[in-house]
């Protein structure tokens, strides 16, 4: 089985600072890696997802990932964020030959003005 | 073009009361999964479906929660005798192939009094 581990629970940064928000990831197959962001009171949006070649992956809003397959790692990180950026991130992984996704349990992250 | 649409957004019942909730995929997306996220947690998985029938369906909670997608679009999720242990907010999500991005709606706040 798949499980996804996020670190951070709550995550404040001030305005234009950079941010890494952490995920560690456990399985025994090769996997595919996304992050989702949830805005209050909206449904899961992509962020980024890995499924193959280039580690590091850039996605929308500026931010990137890198895969670290030896670490077993898929941090997200933006060099700076802005007040847009308040929102809660997932983590999530699925197998090449599955169907569900494994979330972690979300990163809240506060920008501070 | 609309994205997965859920219904109702808001749903309030009392304990042992059956409840049904609807989920409209994006339109052409032959993958159609259900996910039940509880408060600070992650999306958990329920069921997928592939077309009409239901592929996987290992994250059922117990046999009070059922699923159907009769024509391969609109899916319902039905719960029986609902538990306050019930109350979450109840995911769809739909994809073109099992490989790639899932793309999710806004949900249904389940509360069981």
């Amino acid at each position: 089985a798949q499980s996804v581990t996020q670190l951070d629970s709550q995550v404040p940064v001030f305005e234009e600072a950079p941010v890494e928000l952490r995920c560690n990831y456990s399985s025994s197959v090769s996997v595919y890696l996304f992050w989702y962001v949830q805005y209050p009171n909206q449904g899961l949006q992509l962020l980024l997802k890995y499924l193959s070649g280039s580690t590091l992956v850039k996605g929308i809003n500026g931010f990137e990932a890198e895969f670290n397959k030896s670490q077993t790692s898929f941090h997200l990180r933006k060099p700076s964020v802005h007040i847009s950026d308040t929102a809660e991130y997932f983590c999530a992984v699925t197998t090449r030959a599955g169907n569900q996704f494994y979330f972690g349990t979300g990163t809240s992250l506060t920008v501070i003005p | 073009g609309a994205g997965v649409s859920q219904t109702p957004s808001n749903k309030v019942t009392e304990k042992g009361k059956y409840v049904e909730l609807r989920c409209d995929p994006i339109s052409g997306h032959t993958a159609l999964y259900w996910y039940r996220q509880s408060l600070g947690q992650g999306p958990e998985f329920l069921i997928y479906f592939q077309g009409t029938g239901a592929a996987d369906d290992s994250g059922l909670p117990n046999d009070r929660f059922f699923a159907v997608r009769p024509e391969g679009s609109v899916s319902t999720l039905k719960i029986q005798r609902t538990e306050r242990g019930d109350s979450a907010v109840y995911l769809c999500a739909s994809s073109q192939d099992t490989d790639n991005e899932q793309f999710f709606g806004p949900g249904t706040r389940l509360t069981v009094l």
